[in-house]
């Protein structure tokens, strides 16, 4: 059974750091193209960014509002997707899934971790 | 950025009665290898969203048949037949075609 389970969410001022984690099981994590999706408290989902498999390249694509403030990373030894935000605006305030591309994409979803900026 | 546009926003069903969610794109979704990377996605309340549909059509595993979808180039509808009070929630197309992916608003379904 596929799993995902993210975590590190928390609340952080405007400009600060956050490290959140997303730790995959039931499935070949190192063959997996995997995606950060986010989700603002009563609004719909925004695409944040993907990474490819190792195997293809391990190259990231990341939408505009976060382009050099995200780096989306993996660790395939720990079967773990990362994605490390830097200079936090409250907009990025949001609940952040990690999902996967199995079969097409986004087809397994995290339970989401919330990460809250607010000063 | 291709824009997603879902209509209605808001849809009240009865429960038994089908109900039809609209999802329009500013731009083809076909992709250079011939495939149209439109996916629906079902979202209950307090839940994770939920894949429904891949690929304008195809349902993914464990989706009741009540579900399906359709459509092509800029134009597609999910259909959900005979909705059940589980059905209640809101439901995102979302287009894999151009950088960068992008979602609809959301249509929220509830019962009447």
């Amino acid at each position: 059974e596929v799993q995902l389970v993210e975590s590190g969410g928390g609340l952080v001022k405007p400009g600060g750091s956050l490290r959140l984690s997303c730790e995959a099981s039931g499935f070949t994590f190192r063959n997996a193209w995997m995606s950060w999706v986010r989700q603002a408290p009563g609004k719909g989902l925004e695409w944040v960014g993907r990474i490819r498999s190792k195997t293809d390249g391990g190259t990231t694509e990341y939408t505009a509002p976060v382009k050099g403030r995200f780096t989306i990373s993996r660790d395939d030894s720990k079967n773990t997707l990362y994605v490390q935000i830097n200079s936090l605006k409250t907009e990025d305030t949001a609940v952040y899934y990690c999902t996967t591309e199995l079969v097409d994409l986004f087809d397994y979803w995290g339970q989401g971790t919330l990460v809250t900026v607010s000063s | 950025d291709v824009v997603m546009t879902q209509s209605p926003l808001s849809l009240p069903v009865t429960l038994g009665q089908s109900a039809s969610i609209s999802c329009r794109s500013s731009q083809s979704l076909v992709y250079s290898d011939g495939n149209t990377y439109l996916q629906w996605f079902q979202q209950r309340p307090g839940q994770s969203p939920r894949r429904l549909i891949y690929k304008v059509s195809n349902r993914d595993s464990g989706v009741p048949d009540r579900f399906s979808g359709s459509g092509s180039g800029t134009d597609f509808t999910l259909k959900i037949s005979r909705v059940e009070a589980e059905d209640v929630g809101v439901y995102y197309c979302m287009q894999g075609t151009h950088w960068p992916w992008t979602f609809g608003q959301g249509t929220k379904v509830e019962i009447k």
